[in-house]
């Protein structure tokens, strides 16, 4: 398995701000991937994070409002960037090491987003 | 379409008795699936997944659960639930577009809420 730490655990932000958070993995991993969580509810996959290239973003959700960040194998940072009320969330950054199909995504802890 | 369905939003079960959480899938060709937990204000944990062979896989916390492909489900199982036990759980399964080796994301449920009652 692998431990995944993320910062902040949580934030409350202004309206219009920016905000970037970060995944660090404690061993080097093939894929990363964030996602999008309202409190009880299922996931949603934001983006595919990939080393030394652009992500890949999901339908619904582009480049310009959640910029992404993969310099190597054990960290990204995802950045919410002009904030409304509606980016308030739980995000989850997540790790398959080896990347194969039969893989298993391990979950960092999340971060709690609130924006007023 | 490829897709998983938790058909039950919460399952209320009495501490010491067996628990059920249902799970089931449409995908093409042979699934890979997975279950997960996740706890009050917690990140989602791993609990198991079948991927080939015994139709009965085994995974953490004394959870199993049951492949069965001509109903083409995976219930999550627990011979005895603990208060403990009370939490989130998701089942998932991977997105087989484009081929085994080509895609490695999961389709998720909408999750089921377990409440075991001391």
């Amino acid at each position: 398995s692998a431990v995944i730490s993320q910062k902040p655990s949580r934030d409350i932000c202004q309206r219009g701000t920016s905000l970037t958070i970060q995944c660090q993995v404690d061993s080097q991993v093939t894929m990363m991937f964030w996602y999008r969580q309202q409190p009880g509810q299922s996931l949603t996959l934001i983006a595919t994070a990939n080393q030394g290239s652009e992500a890949t973003y999901e339908s619904g959700f582009v480049i310009d409002k959640f910029p992404i960040s993969r310099p190597n194998l054990t960290f990204s940072t995802l950045t919410v960037s002009n904030m409304s009320p509606e980016d308030s969330s739980i995000y989850l950054c997540s790790v398959a090491p080896s990347g194969g199909a039969a893989d298993t995504q391990y979950f960092g802890p999340g971060t709690r987003l609130t924006v007023l | 379409a490829q897709s998983v369905a938790q058909p039950e939003d919460q399952v209320n079960v009495a501490e010491g008795n067996p628990l059920t959480v249902k799970c089931t899938y449409s995908v093409s060709g042979n699934p890979y699936l997975f279950w997960y937990v996740q706890y009050p204000n917690r990140g989602l944990q791993f609990l198991l997944k079948y991927i080939t062979g015994d139709n009965l896989v085994k995974g953490s916390y004394g959870f199993e659960a049951e492949f069965n492909k001509s109903q083409t489900s995976f219930h999550l199982k627990k011979p005895s639930a603990l208060v403990s036990d009370s939490a989130l759980y998701f089942c998932a399964v991977r997105d087989m577009r484009g081929g085994a080796g080509n895609n490695r994301k999961l389709i998720w449920g909408l999750g089921t809420s377990l409440a075991v009652n001391p």
